[in-house]
C-alpha cells in the first residue's frame, strides 16, 4: 500500500511569493501527479511526471524518484492560485491521493 | 476541448434505495475510473475499468458497488442500498493509456 504525504497542509502566503508543495511517497509508482481542486469540487490535472521536471506556465513540479519526494513550486503567485493542490501516486489503485495542502494567495 | 461529463451533479436519496450515477468519458479513453471524497476528507480510489471490466479496486468497491459500460460512452456506477456513510462526492475520471487522467466534475451524494 503507497502512504503519500503531503505537506504543509495549509500555507497562506502574499501575492508574488514563491509558493513550494512537497510530497513523499512510500512505494515505487510509475508516475506522480499533481491536480488542483477549486472550492466548487472539481479536480484538475497539472502534471504528470515519472522523472524529472516539467514546467507549465509559472507551475513547476519535480520528482526524485530515488528519495521518493516531488515538489509543486508556483512562481509569482497570484489570488487566483488559491486552490487545494493534491499529489498523488499512480500505482496502485488508480491513484492514491495525498490530503491536500489548502493554499491561500492574499493581495 | 473535450472534456469528462457526469450526471446528475447533486442526487439525494433516501438510505436504502438504490442510486446509479452516470458518467460519459472522453470517447477515445480505455481506462477509466471511480473516486469518491467524503466531505473535508482526501480523495479516495473505488475502481478502475479498462476492456469491459473491473481492473483494480479497492476495499471500500464492496457488493453494494458495481461498475458498467452499458454501451460505447456511458461509465455508470450503482450502488444498491444506499447507507449514510456513502455521502461524498463522486468522481469519475477517463484517460488514454499512458497520459492523465481527466477527471469529471462530480456527482454529490446525499443519503438522508
Amino acid at each position: 500500500k503507497n502512504e503519500v504525504e503531503q505537506s504543509p497542509q495549509n500555507l497562506t502566503a502574499q501575492e508574488g511569493e514563491f509558493i513550494t508543495i512537497n510530497c513523499s511517497y512510500s512505494v515505487g509508482i510509475s508516475a506522480l501527479h499533481w491536480l488542483q481542486q477549486h472550492p466548487g469540487g472539481g479536480i484538475v490535472s497539472l502534471f504528470m511526471l515519472s522523472s524529472g521536471k516539467k514546467k507549465h506556465g509559472r507551475l513547476i513540479a519535480t520528482i526524485n524518484i530515488q528519495e521518493k519526494h516531488s515538489s509543486l513550486h508556483i512562481t509569482a503567485s497570484h489570488p487566483r492560485d488559491s486552490a487545494v493542490y493534491i499529489c498523488a501516486a499512480e500505482p496502485p489503485l488508480g491513484l492514491t491521493f495525498g490530503k491536500g495542502t489548502h493554499l491561500i494567495i492574499q493581495p | 476541448e473535450p472534456e469528462v461529463t457526469q450526471t446528475p451533479s447533486h442526487q439525494v436519496t433516501q438510505m436504502g434505495q438504490e442510486v446509479i450515477l452516470r458518467c460519459v468519458p472522453i470517447s477515445n479513453h480505455l481506462y477509466f475510473y471511480w473516486y469518491r471524497q467524503i466531505l473535508g476528507q482526501k480523495v479516495e480510489f473505488l475502481v478502475s475499468f479498462y476492456n469491459n471490466e473491473i481492473s483494480e479496486k479497492s476495499e471500500i468497491f464492496d457488493d453494494q458497488f458495481s461498475v458498467e459500460r452499458p454501451d460505447g460512452s456511458n461509465f455508470t456506477l450503482k450502488i444498491r442500498s444506499t447507507k449514510l456513510e456513502d455521502s461524498a462526492m463522486y468522481f469519475c475520471a477517463s484517460k488514454s493509456r499512458g497520459y492523465e487522467q481527466y477527471f469529471g466534475p462530480g456527482t454529490r451524494l446525499t443519503v438522508t
